[in-house]
This record gives structure tokens, C-alpha cells and sequence, in this order.
């Protein structure tokens, strides 16, 4: 099975900052790489597919690059309402096993 | 306008049976892959099970022969049914819709989630 890592688990980060977080596969998943925000009590919204495709109505501050093993979630310039957790997601494996990063929370320094 | 709403969830024995719902308001759940996504409490997201638009279906290991994944195109309505459930079945369970293609893979729609929690 495809294993997915984040980095870090967590941030410290003001508003205003230029975040950049960053997800591992334990095997090569092109770009089959989404990204989601989760706040507390919510359930989960989509903000990347396919590792850089934005989903609409996510504001242009989110940006995802990356392929292979490799990948990273920016948010040029964070806001109030991006404190979150934010998860990575593969969807190469067939047959399917979505597996998820393990989270990374955006806390306010 | 585009929506899920789970139901179902509840408290159950270890070893006991719980069936939840999804309803889908704005799209057609059969023309669509479908897809439930779990959370323990505080831990990340597990998914759980897809069902295809041409009916094929799909479990995590954790879950495979104990959960299934159906739907009903009558009430646009998506199922989990949920037998010889274990401690750590316990989580806010979420229905999404799955955008699964050849080139990608990914869930736009997401309901809100109903809790389940096995527990004597």
C-alpha cells in the first residue's frame, strides 16, 4: 500500500506569512495529489486536485505544485480563515485505497 | 444547489450492526462514484469504501467483510451498512462524492458526517 508523510506536523504561523507545507508518497503517484482543509467540527473541502489544479471558488493564495513522491501545498499569504488542518491525498492506487497524509495543523503564533 | 446529509449514527454495542444513510440533494448519486470517509476522534481521515457508478465496489482492509457500500437510485440516497462493529469503528463518519477519472481522483462534495460510537 501507498503510504503518505507530511511535513510538519504542525505550524506556528502570523497572518500574512507564506506557508508551505509539504506531503511524501512511499511510491511514485504522478499527480494523483489532492489537497484538503479541515476545520474543527467540519467536514473536510477540497482545495487542490490533481497535485496544482485549484478547485473552484478557493482563493488564488492556495497553490499546489509537485509530482512523483513529491509535493507541496503554498498559501502565499495566510489568513484568518486558513487556520486549519490541512490534509494530502493519493488516489493512484488501484484498485482504489485514497489514502490521506496524516495532517498538518495551522495554528496562530 | 449540491448536498449531502448523512444519518444513522449512533451508539452501538461491540459486535452490533448500524446502517447509515447519505442523501444527495443537486446531482445523481448512481451517475456518480461515491465514496465514505472516516474520522476517529482526534485523528486524521481514513477512507473507508467506494461504491462506482456501474456498481463495483470497493473497502479499505479495515473494514473489507464486515461493511457495505450501496445505494438506492430511487431515493438518490447512498448506504453503509455496518456489521461485527469493533471500538475502533467508533468516528464522525463522512459521505462524499468521488471524481474519480482515468487521470485523477478526487471528492468535491462533502456532507457534513453523523458519529458513530461502538461502546458497552
Amino acid at each position: 500500500d501507498i503510504q503518505m508523510t507530511q511535513s510538519p506536523s504542525s505550524l506556528s504561523a502570523s497572518v500574512g506569512d507564506r506557508v508551505t507545507i509539504t506531503c511524501r508518497a512511499s511510491q511514485s503517484i504522478s499527480s494523483y495529489l489532492n489537497w484538503y482543509q479541515q476545520k474543527p467540527g467540519k467536514a473536510p473541502k477540497l482545495l487542490i486536485y490533481a497535485a496544482s489544479s485549484l478547485q473552484s471558488g478557493v482563493p488564488s493564495r492556495f497553490s499546489g505544485s509537485g509530482s512523483g513522491t513529491d509535493f507541496t501545498l503554498t498559501i502565499s499569504s495566510l489568513q484568518p480563515e486558513d487556520f486549519a488542518t490541512y490534509y494530502c491525498q493519493q488516489s493512484y492506487s488501484t484498485p482504489p485505497r485514497f489514502t490521506f497524509g496524516p495532517g498538518t495543523k495551522v495554528d496562530i503564533k | 444547489e449540491v448536498q449531502l446529509v448523512e444519518s444513522g449514527g449512533g451508539l452501538v454495542q461491540p459486535g452490533g450492526s448500524l446502517r447509515l444513510s447519505c442523501a444527495a440533494s443537486g446531482f445523481t448519486v448512481s451517475s456518480n462514484y461515491m465514496s465514505w470517509v472516516r474520522q476517529a476522534p482526534g485523528k486524521g481521515l481514513e477512507w473507508v469504501s467506494v461504491i462506482y457508478s456501474g456498481g463495483s465496489t470497493y473497502y479499505a482492509d479495515s473494514v473489507k467483510g464486515r461493511f457495505t457500500i450501496s445505494r438506492d437510485n430511487s431515493k438518490n440516497t447512498l448506504y453503509l451498512q455496518m456489521n461485527s462493529l469493533r471500538a475502533e469503528d467508533t468516528a464522525v463518519y463522512y459521505c462524499a462524492r468521488d471524481r474519480t477519472t482515468v487521470t485523477t481522483g478526487y471528492m468535491d462534495v462533502w456532507g457534513k458526517g453523523t458519529t458513530v460510537t461502538v461502546s458497552s
